[in-house]
């Protein structure tokens, strides 16, 4: 099994340019999740996705952010414009529904915005 | 108050002592509980899941869930240095898919 994919694994830009962060779920998970880590603020659930239809989007931080499923095997995270703070590692994790347990992640975005 | 706590560390204990890690939680109707482990630069990776009160053990691990005091904690015996890294404690409520984080302990075994 693959994994959950996340691309690009890093990313530089300047200020008010847009991003978007991709992410291949595992096979067969039908639920997905966003998450952004910093040292300040620790690992901050963005938005979460069963069988592709967004159900908690309470943690994007502003409208700035937008996320989307347009299909079962990928996702995408929209930043625009881009702004110093959101600098941050962003993980994409999946899991089946069917399963209480472990969620996997992938192996995560690192973004800095200059 | 977060939804989460945990103590940030660094913990540091010598290779082969028991390494006790702990978390608490808000949220009566929290109902499933897990710890990741989470090395430097890496991704989140989950060690044990935990759902009824008591401890659940799998090899140098055990976890234990107290609900009425709403406290969950991870014992790691004999430490070894490839265990330092940070654990984060992770929380579902009930009805919820929604996965919640602490901040994480950082471990330090010291060789």
């Amino acid at each position: 099994d693959a994994g959950v994919i996340q691309s690009p694994r890093h990313e530089v830009t300047e200020m008010g340019q847009e991003v978007t962060l991709r992410c291949k779920p595992i096979s067969g998970h039908n639920s997905l999740f966003w998450y952004r880590q910093t040292m300040m603020r620790g690992l901050e659930l963005l938005i979460y996705f069963n069988n592709n239809v967004p159900i908690d989007d309470s943690g994007m931080p502003e409208d700035r952010f937008s996320a989307k499923m347009p299909n079962a095997s990928f996702s995408t995270l929209k930043i625009q414009p881009s702004e110093p703070r959101d600098s941050a590692v962003y993980f994409c994790a999946s899991k089946s529904l069917r399963e209480t347990g472990e969620l996997f992640f992938g192996e995560g975005s690192r973004l800095t915005v200059l | 108050q977060k939804e989460v706590e945990q103590n940030s560390g660094p913990l540091s204990v010598p290779e082969g002592a028991i390494a006790s890690l702990n978390c608490t939680y808000s949220d009566r109707v929290s109902q499933s509980f897990f710890w990741y482990r989470q090395y430097s630069g890496k991704s989140p990776e989950l060690i044990m899941s935990i759902y009824s009160n008591g401890d659940k053990e799998d090899g140098r691990f055990t976890a234990q869930l107290n609900k009425a005091s709403q406290y969950v904690s991870l014992l790691i015996r004999d430490s070894q240095p490839s265990d330092s890294a940070t654990y984060l404690c992770a929380v579902i409520r009930q009805g919820s898919y929604k996965l919640i984080f602490g901040s994480g302990t950082r471990l330090l075994v010291r060789p």
